[in-house]
Order: structure tokens, then sequence, then C-alpha cells
């Protein structure tokens, strides 16, 4: 079955440090790749995604590459703010077929971000 | 993007009581599903909601405990029911984009059972 493997949290940087969140993970086909942000009491946003090898997602500074050979999409961004304090899961969805449709999630890694 | 709304947004409610959660969306979607994310941790594919069919749960949960409604292409309901404090979650409503292969999530119904 289909897994997701990501960096165990919690990480604390210092405000404007690089972030690197490792994301890994096992799929039968080609799956398309998310990284979903979670800030403190609040729902699930879509920060990027990407749907085939080699693609970059971005936003908001963040950037991820779909990285088939290793089976990878980490998490990235040059300088962090303190407003980028939540907890980030990276997930992946793959059409299981017959009109299912499945998104698994690692267990999410939780950032500080301190002044 | 779909526009999601949950409700109630949270709620504390006694052993042995039942709860419905609302989700509504902006758009006409297809497919919806709701999770359940336990305190700390990540989120659990409880079941998909599919209009015009019954809902598909996974592997531990059952329509007994969560009944879903998906009356049409905008609306679902869960029922948590015969609460228990182990029931104490954030309930995560989602939809599926038809023309993107992305999901969008609602903001969450966090529920506390004594």
């Amino acid at each position: 079955g289909n897994s997701v493997t990501q960096m165990e949290g919690p990480v604390t940087l210092s405000e404007e440090a690089f972030l690197t969140i490792n994301c890994t993970y096992t799929a039968t086909g080609y799956p398309s790749l998310f990284w979903y942000v979670q800030y403190p009491g609040e729902g699930l946003q879509l920060l990027l995604k990407a749907t085939k090898a080699d693609d970059k997602g971005s936003n908001k500074g963040f950037e991820a590459t779909y990285r088939k050979e290793t089976t990878s999409f980490h998490l990235e961004k040059g300088s962090v703010q303190v407003s980028d304090s939540a907890v980030y899961f990276c997930a992946l969805s793959e059409n299981s077929g017959a009109g299912s449709y499945q998104l698994t999630f690692g267990k999410g890694t939780k950032l500080s971000v301190i002044p | 993007s779909a526009v999601i709304s949950q409700k109630p947004s949270r709620d504390i409610c006694q052993r042995g009581t039942s709860l419905t959660i609302q989700c509504q969306v902006d758009s006409q979607v297809t497919m919806m599903f709701w999770y359940r994310q336990q305190p700390g941790q990540s989120l659990t594919l409880i079941a998909t909601a599919n209009q015009g069919s019954e809902a598909t749960y996974e592997s531990g949960f059952v329509i007994d405990k969560f009944p879903i409604s998906r009356p049409n292409l905008t609306f679902s309901t869960l029922t948590v029911s015969n609460m228990s404090p182990e029931d104490s979650s954030i309930y995560l409503c989602s939809v599926k984009d038809t023309r993107q292969e992305t999901q969008y999530f609602g903001p969450g119904t966090r529920l506390l059972v004594l």
C-alpha cells in the first residue's frame, strides 16, 4: 500500500533560517504529491502540490520538487518567519480505481520559528 | 478552490450522546470525505461520501458509529454516535476538486467528550 514518511518533529528554527522538512513516499503507481499546512487551531490548507516527476510546487516562499528517482518531495524555504510556525503534512494521492480516491498523509512535522 | 464550512466549530459533549457535524461547500462536488485527527496525530480517513451512493468506510470505522448523509452535491453530515472520551478529536470535511488532483479541507470541528 501507499505510505508517506516525513521527518520527526518538532523543529525549532530562528527567524530567517533555512528550512528543510524531508518527505519520502511509497506508492504503487504515479501519485500526486502535496504539502498541507495546519496553523494553530485551524484546519488544513493546501500549501503546494506537484502532479508528475520533476514538477516543482511553490507557494509563499516554500518549494518542493517531485523526485521520482528518490521517491521524495522535500519541503524547503530559504528564510522562515515566525508566522510560518505550524504543523506541516506531506501527502500523496492516487486514484485507486472504481471511482475511489485515497489521500495518504505523513504524521506531520511541527515547526516553531522563534524571533 | 472550494470554500468549505463546518458546523459546529467546536463542542463539548457528554459520554453516550451523539453529535451531528455539518459540512457545506460553495460549489457542487462529487467526492466528499470525512477525516479524524486525534490529538497530536495525523489525519485518518473515516469514509468517502459520494452523492447518490452509500458512503464507503475505511477499516476500523463502521456506519453504526459514524453514519453519514450526502443529500446533494454541496452538503454532507457526519454523526458521531454513542460518544466516548476516545472520540475526542478534530473532525474534518474534505472535497476533491474535479478539475484538479487536489483535496481541500474545511476548518474542522473540535470535539471534546467528557
